[in-house]
C-alpha cells in the first residue's frame, strides 16, 4: 500500500501565484484532513473532511480552499500564495471520524512563497 | 492560545540514556493523548498513545506516563539509541460535537542521541 501520497515534494511560488497541493489515499480512509507545519508552532489544523462532499475548517483556514469530490482525493488549493503560507504542508488521514486521532500522514510538500 | 504545551524544545542525550518530553494540557475534554514520531524529511508517525483512565502504558522501550489531576503527561524513551533521533509531538485530542476526535498538537522537541 502506497498509504498517503503528498504531491508535489517541493514548490516555489511567486506572491499572488495560485496552486494546488495534491493529496491521495489507498487505505479507504473516511477522514482526512491538511496541517501545516511552523518552527515553534507545532502541527495546526487547516481544513478537514469527514467523507466524499464534507469539508470544515480547521485553526487557520485563510487562504485555502478544499474539496473532496472522491473518499481517496483531498486537494488543498492557495487562492492567491502570500509569504505567511510559506510552510511544510502535511495531509493525513484516518479511518474513521470517530479515529481521527490515529493519523496517518504523507510525507509532505515544503512550500516557500516568495 | 497554546492547549497543549511541550518542553524541551530540544533534547540531547548520549546512548543508552533516559529521554524525557514533557506535556500539560488545559482542557479537562481531552479524552486521548498520542505521541507521534517524526524523521527529518517524513511525516510525523503515531509511537504511543494513551487514554486518561490509566496512569502509565509501555511499549517496548517508550513509556507514557500520564497525571490527570496535575494534567501533565510524558514520554520516556529508555535505553536511547542514535535511530530514536527525530522531532517528537505530543498530542491531545477531544470530541467535537460533530463526532470526530479534533487533535491538537504540541510545538515539538527535537530529540538527538550521541554515541
Amino acid at each position: 500500500n502506497a498509504g498517503v501520497t503528498q504531491t508535489p515534494k517541493f514548490q516555489v511560488l511567486k506572491t499572488g501565484q495560485s496552486m494546488t497541493l495534491q493529496c491521495a489515499q489507498d487505505m479507504n480512509h473516511e477522514y482526512m484532513s491538511w496541517y501545516r507545519q511552523d518552527p515553534g508552532m507545532g502541527l495546526r489544523l487547516i481544513h478537514y473532511s469527514v467523507g466524499a462532499g464534507i469539508t470544515d475548517q480547521g485553526e487557520v483556514p485563510n487562504g485555502y480552499n478544499v474539496s473532496r469530490s472522491t473518499t481517496e482525493d483531498f486537494p488543498l488549493r492557495l487562492l492567491s500564495a502570500a509569504p505567511s503560507q510559506t510552510s511544510v504542508y502535511f495531509c493525513a488521514s484516518s479511518y474513521s471520524r470517530r479515529t481521527s486521532e490515529k493519523l496517518f500522514f504523507g510525507s509532505g510538500t515544503q512550500l516557500s512563497v516568495l | 492560545q497554546q492547549q497543549v504545551k511541550q518542553s524541551p524544545q530540544s533534547l540531547i542525550v548520549q546512548k543508552g540514556g533516559i529521554s524525557i518530553i514533557n506535556c500539560a494540557y488545559e482542557n479537562t475534554a481531552f479524552d486521548y493523548f498520542p505521541w507521534y514520531q517524526q524523521f527529518p524529511g517524513k511525516g510525523p508517525a503515531l509511537l504511543i498513545a494513551i487514554r486518561p483512565d490509566v496512569s502509565e502504558k509501555k511499549e517496548g522501550r517508550f513509556t507514557i506516563s500520564f497525571n490527570k489531576s496535575a494534567k501533565q503527561f510524558s514520554l520516556h524513551i529508555m535505553d536511547s539509541q542514535p535511530g530514536d533521533s527525530a522531532t517528537y509531538f505530543c498530542a491531545a485530542s477531544n470530541t467535537t460535537p460533530g463526532g470526530y476526535q479534533k487533535v491538537t498538537f504540541g510545538t515539538g522537541t527535537k530529540l538527538q542521541v550521541i554515541p
